[in-house]
């Protein structure tokens, strides 16, 4: 497609229960990232993708959270034993990347909204 | 550590009316990059604008304007004229290469603007 695709747009868990939330970027894009949007909150760094590279997963914020990004283009988030307070909006976002100084900008998706009842 | 702060939770403005929405940000690095990003109802950010550390000429984009001072760490955000379309919430953000990666991006927590007839 011509931007980024997130799917599912929204879903309903119950606490425990295992979610899966898919990126899929824009065609050529090398760098792949993932943002979480809490109610009354900026935009939370997750983790970051760029190429063949380790992925930076400094922003994840516990062993329950964890990403994979399959043949350099769609991404999953995997949330397990969800708790309610990872209720939010995941957002994907994709660039052009560079090794070097960051010039470009970031496309996003239109986010999951994830709520853990 | 990078921060980003928009003081202003929300805007309330009647049509026509000039508006700046204000950033301050702060960081150790000597080269980095500031944005604002546009994000409507539907939830998907938009970029707006990127400024390097280097170029602190002010920009003028049709009813946009931006105002880059490194002297007070703020870049301001100034719509003349304002529309019920730019009714939003608008983003501040910072990258540095000190991240990690000039590529993470560091968001504020947003400027809701509503814009009213």
């Amino acid at each position: 497609g011509a931007g980024v695709s997130q799917s599912p747009s929204n879903k309903v868990t119950e606490k425990g229960k295992d979610v899966e939330l898919r990126c899929d970027p824009i065609s050529g894009h090398t760098a792949l990232y993932w943002y979480r949007q809490s109610l009354g909150q900026g935009l939370e760094f997750l983790i970051y993708f760029q190429g063949n590279s380790a992925p930076d997963k400094s922003g994840l914020p516990s062993d329950r959270f964890s990403a994979e990004r399959t043949g350099g283009s769609v991404s999953t988030l995997t949330i397990q034993r969800t708790q309610q307070e990872d209720s939010a909006v995941y957002l994907c976002a994709s660039s052009l990347g560079s090794s070097g100084h960051f010039t470009g900008e970031l496309f996003f998706g239109e986010g999951s909204r994830l709520t853990v009842l | 550590a990078q921060k980003v702060t928009q003081a202003q939770t929300e805007i309330s403005v009647v049509e026509k009316e000039d508006v700046t929405l204000d950033c301050v940000y702060e960081t150790r690095d000597t080269t980095y990059y500031l944005f604002w990003y546009k994000q409507p109802p539907s939830g998907e950010l938009v970029f707006l604008i990127r400024r390097n550390s280097f170029d602190e000429q002010n920009e003028i984009s049709g009813r946009y304007s931006w105002n880059f001072q490194k002297s007070t760490s703020s870049f301001n955000f100034t719509i003349t004229a304002s529309q019920v379309v730019d009714s939003a919430v608008y983003f501040c953000a910072l990258s540095a290469a000190s991240t990690g990666t000039a590529s993470k991006l560091t968001f504020g927590t947003g400027t809701r603007l509503q814009v009213t007839l």
